[in-house]
């Protein structure tokens, strides 16, 4: 049972434009939710987190998103750049001693932004 | 520099081996973890340990062992009973709720071990 999905496993923009990557969750439990982005043969880096008491989060060129009701959660990177291609894992958690720190990750959405 | 490091970055194992994949940090975190990666697949998690001398089962822990005697440290051992190791590990800490009471903290990541089976 998928209770995380990026159901599109590969985008494509250019260079200066929006980038915007989509994550699905089935778990109403979930209350925090991440952003990471991986390159090749390395390890997760963490980009941007948000609380399910917020809807919107904002860290320099990179905006997550968070529609409880729709249980959707968006990665929105403006300008796009090149150095921004990577694959790119939203995961999510619920709040409890029982579950503090295990992560629930997508599959993960390859993005690819041409010069 | 503060980091998580894995050893070694490529592993071959000879079937019915166990292997075992070492993964350090230095950043004080209690909270340890580790996860499978395969192709076009998210990662999944086999075990983590919210403190020293204490660790819990992940989703998938069968035909995988590990310990924590250290804060530091966090071994993961591959066991012959695992029917499909070869995937791509990795190893992640954070600051644990049990350290500031706030579930909400990131997990920093090591750059991964590739275990492939001759």
């Amino acid at each position: 049972d998928q209770q995380v999905k990026q159901n599109s496993p590969s985008l494509s923009v250019q260079e200066g434009r929006i980038s915007i990557l989509n994550c699905d969750y089935t778990n109403s439990m979930f209350d925090y939710f991440l952003w990471y982005k991986k390159y090749p043969a390395e390890g997760p880096t963490f980009l941007i987190s948000i609380s399910s008491i917020k809807d919107k989060n904002e860290d320099g060129r990179f905006t997550v998103f968070l529609n409880k009701s729709a249980k959707h959660l968006s990665l929105h990177i403006v300008p796009s750049q090149p150095g921004d291609s990577a694959v790119y894992f939203c995961a999510a958690a619920r709040e409890g001693s029982s579950n503090t720190g295990k992560l629930i990750f997508g599959q993960g959405t390859t993005l690819q932004v041409k010069p | 520099d503060g980091g998580i490091t894995q050893s070694p970055k490529y592993l071959f194992r000879k079937e019915g081996q166990n292997v075992t994949l070492s993964c350090e940090q230095n950043l004080n975190h209690d909270a340890m973890y580790w996860y499978r990666q395969d192709p076009g697949q998210g990662l999944r998690l086999i075990y983590y340990s919210q403190i020293v001398n204490d660790f819990q089962k992940g989703d998938i822990a069968e035909g995988y062992s590990v310990s924590r005697e250290k804060k530091e440290s966090f071994p993961l051992t591959v066991t012959s009973a695992q029917k499909n190791p070869t995937a791509f590990y990795l190893c992640a800490s954070s600051i644990a709720y049990l350290q500031t009471g706030d579930s909400n903290q990131p997990q920093h990541f090591g750059d991964g071990t590739r275990l492939s089976i001759l």
